[in-house]
């Protein structure tokens, strides 16, 4: 059973960026997606953007075009979600989550759902 | 404000039966079989309980199920029990050109 294995609690000062990773433990990326989902304080859950590995090809909201970069290694099975330009407003949990999807050339990936979740990485970002 | 529309709350004795309503448009609900509903409690992941509007995974207990009418989906959990208590929160895949997957507001259940 795959479980998505993400990296430690960040402390970040405004203006400046961070890089959250989430490993495959138990299995690959294969066939899948990984999202990226942040929930802010009292929040509710928020997509941020997603990558199909096995494709190259990154997808994200508009509203974190241009501050959200997720890359993947496919060698080791890792994802990862690299936010810039920080500020208050992103103090969130942000999650990684294995997706659903279905892609073929003729337009952008269709995403069906997000089946194994990692334990989510707290980013506060304060002066 | 959040793209699919959710009650705030519900709540619901154990026993009984509770639904919770999301509704979105042409663009997202209304337009694909693509609806999922995500349980989260407090301080934990969101898990996945239906997928497809109406399918459960292996392990959810059947007490959960998924339906869809136009641009609502809706989430029924019968015999409610204590650990039922929490979160819910749809999601939908969306056309719209600015972002792929939409979440409801979530609304959180009470078990009374």
């Amino acid at each position: 059973q795959v479980q998505l294995v993400q990296s430690g609690a960040e402390v970040k000062k405004p203006g400046s960026s961070v890089k959250v990773s989430c490993k495959a433990s138990g299995g690959t990326f294969s066939s899948y997606a990984i999202s990226w989902v942040r929930q802010a304080p009292g929040q509710g859950l928020e997509w941020m953007g997603r990558i199909i590995p096995i494709l190259g090809i990154a997808n994200y909201a508009q509203k974190f075009q241009g501050r959200v970069t997720i890359t993947a290694d496919k060698s080791t099975s890792t994802a990862y979600m690299e936010l810039s330009s920080l500020r208050s407003e992103d103090t969130a949990v942000y999650y990684c989550a294995r997706g659903r999807y279905y892609y073929d050339s003729s337009g952008p990936p269709t995403d069906y759902y997000m089946d194994v979740w990692g334990k989510g990485t707290t980013v506060t970002v304060s002066s | 404000q959040s793209a699919l529309t959710q009650p705030a709350s519900v709540s619901g004795s154990p026993g009984q039966s509770i639904t919770i309503s999301c509704t979105g448009t042409s663009s997202d609900v209304g337009g694909y079989n693509y609806v999922s509903w995500y349980q989260q409690h407090p301080g934990k992941a969101p898990k996945l309980m239906i997928y497809d509007v109406s399918n459960r995974p292996s392990g959810v207990s059947n007490r959960f199920s998924g339906s869809k009418s136009g641009n609502t989906a809706s989430l029924t959990i019968s015999g409610l029990q204590a650990e039922d208590e929490a979160d819910y929160y749809c999601s939908s895949y969306t056309s719209s050109s600015t972002l792929a997957v939409v979440f409801g507001g979530g609304t959180k259940l009470t078990v009374l």
